[in-house]
């Protein structure tokens, strides 16, 4: 069975700071691998897919990567802002439907 | 546009009693998922249907659990004889339909909390 790990489990910075979130995954045979942002009593956002072919993706001060063959993929976030902080979670899809999840990581951004 | 909604978003139930979870997903989407987020965990999968038909129900943790999607809409996500250990929040996901390989972006809604007493 696949699992997903993330660390840190939680992580706190300063307003303004560059940083890098971890997930690692143990069967390197997937088709994809996102990345979601979940705020307290809510659901899951998507922030970013990469699909197996591709080695990362951007969207604005997020820049998440792929390397398929050892199992790992990290979100960095540049220029934190306090609105940042959320529950950072990565799943990766493999030959069937559904998403593995790794438990996130708690971000907290200080102003 | 409308998102995924899911409806009780918040839902208190006796141990026996039964419950229903309803999802909405965004129209179009053929695919359409069930997920089961404990307290401090990740989602992990219950069940997957493509339209209508329930092609994957191997995450459902016992017989207690049935989910349901008749006209490949709208799901509802049946849970009979509340235990207290099916306390959690309950995610409903839709997507696109592509095949191959990659895979298309799923959609969560807000979640349903569930508190067996």
């Amino acid at each position: 069975k696949q699992e997903v790990t993330q660390i840190p489990a939680a992580l706190s910075v300063p307003e303004g700071e560059n940083l890098v979130l971890n997930c690692s995954f143990t069967d390197s045979a997937i088709y994809n691998l996102q990345w979601f942002r979940q705020d307290p009593g809510k659901g899951l956002t998507s922030l970013l897919l990469i699909q197996s072919s591709q080695r990362e993706q951007t969207s604005g001060r997020l820049n998440a990567s792929l390397d398929k063959s050892s199992g790992r993929s990290t979100l960095y976030i540049a220029a934190s802002q306090p609105g940042d902080s959320a529950t950072y979670l990565c799943a990766v899809r493999t030959g069937a439907n559904n998403l593995f999840f790794g438990t996130g990581t708690r971000l907290t951004v200080i102003p | 546009g409308a998102g995924v909604s899911q409806s009780p978003r918040y839902k208190v139930a006796k141990r026996g009693q039964d419950v229903a979870l309803r999802c909405d997903p965004i129209s179009g989407h053929v695919s359409l998922f069930w997920y089961q987020q404990a307290l401090g965990q990740g989602p992990e999968f219950l069940t997957y249907f493509q339209n209508e038909a329930q092609l994957d129900k191997s995450g459902l943790p016992s017989d207690r659990f049935f989910a349901e999607r008749p006209e490949g809409s709208v799901s509802t996500l049946k849970i009979q004889r509340t235990q207290q250990e099916d306390s959690a929040v309950y995610l409903c996901a839709s997507s696109l339909l592509r095949r191959g390989t990659g895979g298309p972006r799923q959609f969560f809604g807000p979640g349903t909390r569930l508190t067996v007493l």
